[in-house]
């Protein structure tokens, strides 16, 4: 099936640093890819989709300036969460899509804000 | 607003013991369901995505029906490797040429051998 890989898998930092997450597609060109966050026992929530060469469209309550968002080629997308604060804390995983087929989804990022 | 239930929040099974998790869903111009499954500190791995009332897939001791209003993942005897947290999605037009997801927050299965 399809491959997505994303880095770092966990990250601690101190507050204040800024964090960059990388989203991969391996072996197929995502012309979309998605940022979600999952808190405990919570469902996927989605932060903001991201097509190819365009600006990200961020959903109700995230915060653009926050939380930066570039697709600059079909396999890789990046997530910068500016300015870390603990409450920035929780897991962010990454999907992508080519609309041929589901969204397939890396293994997550653990942030830690301390 | 689209809006996934599923049921029920978790699942104690005996191996072999077969049972059912439900996805109840509202969702305004249903673009497919989806089954995922997660396993703890791991992104979700697709299962199935259906996309009419009455059809249905299978993969391996899995079964995913669709109702209208409605989607079931069946378990027939199940092993303790099929211990997740299974999770139901609907798919929906966002717009600017977009398809999103909208997630439940899943059946946490724990199969005891």
């Amino acid at each position: 099936g399809a491959v997505v890989s994303q880095h770092p898998s966990w990250v601690i930092c101190k507050s204040g640093t800024s964090v960059k997450i990388e989203c991969r597609s391996l072996d197929f060109q995502a012309t979309t890819m998605f940022w979600y966050r999952q808190f405990p026992k919570q469902s996927l929530m989605l932060m903001a989709t991201s097509n190819e060469g365009s600006k990200a469209t961020y959903e109700q309550g995230v915060e653009k300036d926050k939380f930066l968002i570039n697709h600059a080629s079909l396999t890789l997308s990046t997530l910068t969460v500016t300015s870390a604060h603990p409450e920035d804390s929780s897991f962010y995983i990454c999907s992508a899509t080519d609309r041929n087929q589901p969204q397939h989804f890396g293994d997550g990022t653990r942030l830690s804000i301390l | 607003e689209d809006q996934v239930t599923q049921s029920p929040e978790a699942l104690r099974l005996q191996e072999g013991e077969s049972s059912s998790l439900n996805c109840s869903y509202t969702v305004s111009g249903l673009r497919g369901l989806f089954w995922y499954r997660q396993d703890p500190g791991k992104g979700p791995e697709f299962l199935f995505t259906l996309y009419s009332a009455g059809e249905e897939k299978e993969k391996e001791r899995l079964k995913a029906t669709l109702t209208k209003k409605e989607s079931f993942l069946h378990i027939t005897a199940p092993k303790p490797e099929d211990s997740a947290t299974y999770l139901c999605a609907v798919q929906s037009y966002s717009g600017a040429g977009s398809y999103q997801l909208t997630f439940g927050k899943g059946t946490k299965l724990s199969v005891i051998p």
